[in-house]
């Protein structure tokens, strides 16, 4: 089935560590997103990429890095510069300017 | 950026009942997107809709661009109904980035 993956479900997060999460769609998608949602609130975008190999910050990305080696999949690091990581985070693909579709989610939280 | 109002924040109603969610949008939009957010944080699609109205069984929803403004409608309410609501809107200017509004959180009880 098509769809969008995101591992893992849970992960945790020592002091001073990177972490990384995984997103892969296999709808052929061209644009790929990362949002966040802290408890009450809606999703802000982190990062978003419209093309492979190309990708643009949103409105909250420091202390966040990504890539985008294949249309299939789009990372996103938390780095241990981001002071406050503890959040659910959301992937979502779209056909350019399309209805967004997502992930189940990926629950962070520090050790 | 774009602001994006929900209203109300909380709904809580019984079974049966219906309901109508409210979004309020600052700027012109280029499409708006309403999703359910499950108990379990599965953010699912129930509407693609730039303008116009659409149905799909007991949910409706109407968006009136040019007032900026869109309605979800909620028909003979289920405990399954149960979750948050959310409006997310693409302003066209950067293709296919979202801006969300917080959410109405629907309890629907037996």
């Amino acid at each position: 089935d098509g769809g969008i993956t995101q591992s893992p479900k849970y992960l945790f997060r020592k002091e001073g560590q990177n972490v990384t999460l995984s997103c892969e769609q296999n709808l052929n998608h061209d644009a790929m997103y990362w949002y966040r949602q802290d408890p009450g609130q809606g999703l802000r975008l982190i990062y978003y990429s419209q093309i492979v190999n190309d990708f643009q910050k949103g409105d909250i990305a420091e202390g966040y890095s990504v890539s985008r080696e294949k249309k299939e999949s789009f990372p996103l690091t938390v780095t241990s510069a981001q002071k406050n990581p503890t959040a659910f985070y959301l992937c979502a693909s779209s056909v350019s300017a399309g209805p967004q579709h997502f992930g189940d989610g990926t629950r962070l939280s520090i050790l | 950026g774009i602001q994006v109002e929900q209203s109300p924040p909380d709904l809580i109603l019984q079974e049966g009942a219906n309901s109508t969610l409210r979004c309020n949008f600052s700027d012109s939009v280029n499409n708006l997107q309403w999703f359910h957010q499950n108990p379990w944080g599965q953010l699912i699609n129930l509407f693609y809709i730039p303008s116009g109205t659409k149905q799909n069984g007991r949910l409706s929803a109407t968006t009136v661009a040019t007032e900026r403004y869109s309605l979800l409608y909620i028909s003979s309410s289920q405990t399954t109904d149960s979750g948050v609501y959310f409006c997310a809107v693409d302003r066209g200017s950067t293709l296919g980035r979202l801006y969300f509004g917080r959410g109405t959180q629907l309890t629907v009880w037996p």
